[in-house]
């Protein structure tokens, strides 16, 4: 299968923890977005890496959210002291970038938190 | 799996007839549309796409129209099958500082019944 994975595809965890989501994009992309969705919503945009530059953040990303992408390949997205409040559909979507770009998204990965 | 859009617009159609799923977008400085498919536990699945100066766009058994007068975009399925039982949503992509930023309508659950 060569398109976007994503690790885990699921997350319990008490609120307070730390969790990391890693996203592997599709192999000749080099734009990587996060995207996070709750029940009834469509995606939102949270950050976006060109290459391992992280170039766009939303304001939907609070101090407690940090992403990477060290070798321009796969990415992390870590969660500090989770909320309830996060627990979400977090996406990853990889793309080619330029004009018109698709952006092929992973499964995501659900995360509860209690 | 968990469920997409527990509380989202639904359009319920009989198997073998053609659907047709409605879309308002924000802004007229998008440049591409794209709309997507997404089925309860998995990540959004790009189904066709139609740029700003573009009115329509046929793919197999699928068809986008785009109004940019009334800023309207819609996707018809032809002979619906109960394969196509998912959530749509539609995404505009707004040109941002060097990189795409997609911006997802509210969504519809298409149920297609036998």
């Amino acid at each position: 299968d060569t398109g976007v994975s994503q690790d885990p595809r699921h997350k319990i965890t008490k609120r307070g923890q730390n969790v990391t989501f890693r996203c592997d994009p599709i192999s000749e992309h080099n734009r990587l977005y996060w995207y996070r969705q709750t029940l009834g919503q469509g995606p939102e945009f949270l950050t976006y890496f060109q290459n391992e530059a992280q170039l766009e953040k939303s304001r939907l990303l609070s101090d407690r959210f940090s992403a990477e992408r060290p070798k321009g390949s796969f990415s992390t997205l870590e969660i500090q002291r989770t909320e309830q409040g996060d627990s979400a559909m977090y996406l990853c979507a990889s793309s080619l970038g330029g004009v018109g770009e698709t952006q092929y998204f992973g499964p995501g990965t659900r995360l509860l938190v209690l | 799996g968990e469920s997409v859009g527990l509380h989202l617009p639904t359009l319920s159609v009989q198997e073998g007839d053609n659907s047709i799923i409605n879309c308002a977008y924000s802004n007229s400085a998008s440049d591409y549309f794209i709309w997507y498919k997404q089925e309860s536990g998995k990540g959004p699945q790009f189904i066709i796409d139609i740029r700003s100066n573009m009115d329509k766009r046929q793919g197999q058994r699928v068809t986008v129209l785009l109004n940019k007068t009334v800023k309207h975009l819609s996707l018809q399925i032809a002979a619906t099958q109960p394969g196509d039982s998912a959530v749509y949503f539609c995404a505009e992509n707004l040109p941002s500082g060097g990189y795409n930023k997609l911006i997802f309508g509210a969504g519809t659950r298409l149920a297609v019944h036998p």
